[in-house]
């Protein structure tokens, strides 16, 4: 199995900065990843797939880069919706893995 | 657009049998390129991929629960369904299905659109 390391597992940012969650993958995946957010009690949201591809209706602030072994996806402009944790996973290969989750929380 | 929908028992009693449906509406389960999935997330926990399936009856499974794992897909009622046997507490979770979309190079699929997930407890 493919293994997903994301970090920091939480984070603590004031509205308007500018934030990075990385992704890190135990082989790798060329550009298989996707980004997904989750807010509480909700189902999680597709961002961001293939690395970098923004998905339709996805804020602009949101961008995602990497390929290989490492990714990033970053918040260019934190706002108070962007509260919730933050799912990488990648499709490279069967089991299909996630990483751990990372909460972002609003100052 | 289309839409996903979970139905099935909230409680299941340990070494039964869990079985989940999911409901498609807006699309149909038999359009080529997509793959059906079960995706769960245990209680304050992160995301565990279940398994896929396409609407041939191809079937893809986490190793850790193949041999408990059984996904169907019924066409005629445009939905597919998920049974785990001999299920555990460490089977409670929140169930989601999620149709998974390819890109055009058809090497990169991804979790597009999720049904609200259904909690299901283990628990005699």
């Amino acid at each position: 199995d493919i293994q997903m390391t994301q970090s920091p597992s939480s984070l603590s940012a004031s509205v308007g900065d500018r934030v990075t969650i990385t992704c890190r993958t135990s082989q790798s995946i060329r550009n298989s990843l996707n980004w997904f957010q989750q807010r509480p009690g909700k189902a999680p949201k597709l961002l961001i797939s293939g690395a970098s591809t923004l998905q339709s209706g996805v804020p602009s602030r949101f961008s995602g880069r990497g390929s290989g072994t490492d990714f990033t996806l970053t918040i260019s402009s934190l706002q108070p919706e962007d509260s919730a944790t933050y799912y990488c996973q990648q499709s490279y290969s069967t089991p299909w893995t996630f990483g751990q989750g990372t909460k972002v929380e609003i100052e | 657009q289309v839409q996903l929908q979970e139905s099935g028992p909230g409680l299941v009693k340990p070494s039964q049998t869990l079985s989940l449906i999911c409901s498609v509406s807006g699309g149909s389960v038999s359009t080529g390129g997509h793959y059906w999935s079960w995706v769960r997330q245990h209680p304050g926990k992160g995301l565990e991929w279940i398994g896929d399936i396409y609407y041939s009856g191809s079937t893809y499974y986490s190793p850790s629960l193949k041999s408990r794992l059984s996904i169907s897909v019924d066409m005629s009622k445009n939905q597919f369904s998920l049974k785990l046997r001999s299920v555990t507490a460490a089977d409670t979770a929140v169930y989601y299905c999620a149709r998974v979309v390819y890109d055009a190079s058809g090497s990169n699929g991804a979790f597009d659109i999720w049904g609200h997930g259904t909690m299901v407890t283990v628990s005699s």
